[in-house]
């Protein structure tokens, strides 16, 4: 596609709900990163794949943040037993082989109550 | 750890002006540099990117690079109250990491 698209835009979802987020980078990027930003803060890394190697999972802040990424095009961000402080915007950029600088997508808006 | 600084602002010029945002970077070798906008609920948007010493202009844009000294900045002319912004800065490393370290932003108001 012409841009990196994110879905849902907003997920309102119960606490201790899992959640699923989707990413489809823009066609032909190798190199897919997501992030997180909470309100006021800045971005943090969650993870990044590049191609076809093990992602690198540095970034995720427990065993309940997972992520997939099939064929080496759309991923998924799966967080399990959501908490209140996993609320944020999660954000998905993509590049070309890792190299220069991303494209975001627009975010979806995670809201736990 | 690689830290990478920038003040948070608000910087507050008129239009017309020249806005002034700077960054500093603590990993030495880094060899890649961008900067980001990103309006009040939006997402980041990529800007201006630099990879040597000196100045990188682009429209209204000038990046500038000093490895020595361990900073970036950009430069904004002619500041409209459309550029009112946060700016972030990011910072890739070396070690051939495509992870970049991003600041906190610096929030820009440019007034009427």
């Amino acid at each position: 596609g012409a841009g990196v698209s994110q879905s849902p835009s907003n997920k309102v979802t119960e606490k201790g709900k899992d959640v699923e987020l989707r990413c489809d980078p823009i066609s032909g990027h190798t190199a897919l990163y997501w992030y997180r930003q909470s309100l006021g803060q800045g971005l943090e890394f969650l993870i990044y794949f590049q191609g076809n190697s093990a992602p690198d999972k540095s970034g995720l802040p427990s065993d309940r943040f997972s992520a997939e990424r099939t064929g080496g095009s759309v991923s998924t961000l799966t967080i399990q037993r959501t908490q209140q402080e996993d609320s944020a915007v999660y954000l998905c950029a993509s590049s070309p082989q890792g190299e220069g600088g991303y494209t975001f997508g627009s975010g979806t808006r995670l809201t736990v109550v | 750890q690689k830290e990478v600084e920038q003040n948070s602002g608000p910087l507050s010029v008129p239009e017309g002006a020249i806005a002034s945002l700077n960054c500093t970077y603590s990993d030495r070798g880094s060899q890649s540099f961008f900067w980001y906008r990103q309006y009040s609920g939006k997402s980041p948007e990529l800007i201006m990117s630099i990879y040597s010493n000196g100045d990188k202009e682009d429209g209204r844009f000038t990046a500038q690079l000093n490895k020595a000294s361990q900073y970036v900045s950009l430069l904004i002319r002619d500041s409209q109250p459309s550029d009112s912004a946060t700016y972030l800065c990011a910072v890739k490393g070396s070690g051939g990491s495509y992870i970049p370290t991003f600041g906190r932003g610096t929030s820009l108001i440019v007034h009427p």
